[in-house]
């Protein structure tokens, strides 16, 4: 099994509004990422954990927040967004030198 | 710092044509490579990679990318274009970070559309 699952699929929200995306992955990686993916260009890391501990945060603001419960699963907290916020947010996984597997993705509209 | 540059931002192929999409990175030790497909609104979907070892990898779809370390280069082919390759294609380069995890440094994409 090579998959990682993101749930929503889509999500609108109010600039008010919290809200969570989900992710999840049984292939045993120690290691997920968080990405955002505006149109036309490529993903932008947000946030790295690497047994289930932040490594890396990328000067993310805080109204994003990041939450790995266990080694398969992988949460961000969304709360008080701009428009500016909407996008596509990927959630991906990997262990040592196996190569990177994404989900597909929430389609995110921040109103 | 590691970096990636892909020249082409949209190439447009006639269906059953040859493709090769042109990648060159910038890294210090030797890399870890990667292709990796996006449909519209889809998430991305690995290609092929490059760990080592034989300089042409063969991966899904019927792809082959090559690995030339003076060029500092890895382009991706195809020898016959299908339709259902349209989409967005992405060359990236990994490090290692801390633990088991990596960092991808993307190139900025490459367009193909496929005329019938």
């Amino acid at each position: 099994d090579t998959e990682v699952t993101q749930t929503p699929k889509h999500l609108v929200m109010g600039m008010t509004n919290k809200k969570s995306l989900k992710c999840e992955q049984h292939m045993g990686h120690r290691a997920m990422y968080w990405y955002k993916q505006k149109a036309k260009k490529p993903p932008e890391l947000m946030f790295v954990y690497s047994y289930e501990k932040l490594s890396i945060n990328e000067s993310v603001p805080s109204r994003f927040s990041p939450e790995c419960p266990n080694s398969s699963l992988l949460n961000l907290h969304l709360h008080a967004l701009q428009p500016e916020d909407s996008a596509l947010y990927l959630c991906a996984s990997s262990q040592g030198t196996s190569s990177m597997f994404f989900g597909p993705g929430t389609r995110l509209t921040v109103l | 710092a590691q970096s990636v540059t892909q020249p082409d931002i949209h190439i447009t192929v006639s269906e059953g044509a040859s493709l090769e999409l042109r990648c060159n990175y910038s890294y210090g030790a030797t890399p870890y490579l990667f292709w990796y497909v996006q449909s519209p609104g889809q998430g991305l979907q690995l290609l092929l990679k490059y760990f080592s070892g034989d300089t042409l990898v063969q991966g899904i779809k019927g792809f082959e990318a090559e690995f030339k370390r003076s060029q500092s280069s890895f382009n991706l082919r195809k020898p016959s274009v299908h339709w259902s390759d349209a989409a967005e294609y992405f060359c990236a380069v990994a490090s290692i970070s801390s633990g088991s995890a990596r960092q991808l440094t993307f190139g900025s994409g490459t367009q193909l559309t496929v005329l019938p």
